[in-house]
């Protein structure tokens, strides 16, 4: 089975400082990880994915996320945050072999909001 | 490339009516998902179509049932409405591989009273 846990539903941080918003997961085959941002009334866009290329993944808007498989994270980074990055975000996890077809499983999401 | 469209975008309903949203997927895409998100239980996964068959099952009710035609294009279906069933609804589309990212629509906002 596949899953991934988002810490921290609601993360605040001051415009210009680091964003960090964290996502472990669970899987019992090496897996393709992704990040989406939800911006309010909207769908989500995909930021980013891990495919096993290499561990430290660049996004857009300036994101990044770092794949560590001896902790099972894939932590979204930003150095610094801008206001238009208030949204939400959202982990998701796919295993490719063990699955039938295309399943995603999401996390629960994190608020993410910029304090001017 | 067009994207993933939904319609309608908004919708409102009674309980006890039934409901169909349809969703176009990009242009060449042969899986397409569906999802509820709910402010209280996030993104639930409801089906995945893939040429026109069923290929996973979310664990929601058979009220909650959907296709998917041969231009790929599919519908969901809800009869008999819940207050419950109030919800955003998203479709994806992707190429269908087991690793392919999904692509999303902007979702129908449905509103049951």
């Amino acid at each position: 089975a596949q899953s991934v846990t988002q810490l921290g539903s609601h993360v605040s941080v001051s415009e210009g400082a680091l964003v960090l918003l964290r996502c472990n997961y669970s899987s019992s085959v090496p897996p393709y990880l992704f990040w989406y941002v939800q911006y309010p009334n909207q769908g989500l866009q995909l930021l980013l994915k891990y495919t096993s290329a290499a561990t430290l993944v660049k996004g857009i808007n300036g994101f990044e996320a770092e794949f560590k498989k001896s902790e099972t994270s894939f932590h979204l980074t930003k150095p610094s945050a801008h206001m238009s990055d208030a949204a939400e975000y959202f982990c998701a996890v796919t295993g490719g072999i063990s699955n039938t077809g295309n399943q995603f499983y999401f996390g629960t999401g994190t608020s993410l909001t910029v304090i001017p | 490339k067009a994207g993933v469209t939904q319609t309608p975008r908004y919708l409102i309903k009674t309980r006890g009516q039934q409901v169909t949203l349809s969703c176009s997927p990009i242009s060449g895409h042969r899986s397409v998902s569906w999802y509820q998100q709910t402010p209280g239980q996030g993104l639930q996964f409801l089906f995945e179509y893939f040429s026109e068959t069923q290929r996973n099952k979310g664990n929601f009710p058979g009220r909650f049932s959907g296709r998917q035609f041969s231009n790929s294009r599919s519908e969901m279906n809800v009869s008999t409405l819940e207050l419950g069933d109030s919800a955003l609804y998203l479709c994806a589309s992707s190429g269908g591989g087991p690793y392919n990212e999904q692509f999303f629509g902007p979702g129908t906002r449905l509103t049951v009273l």
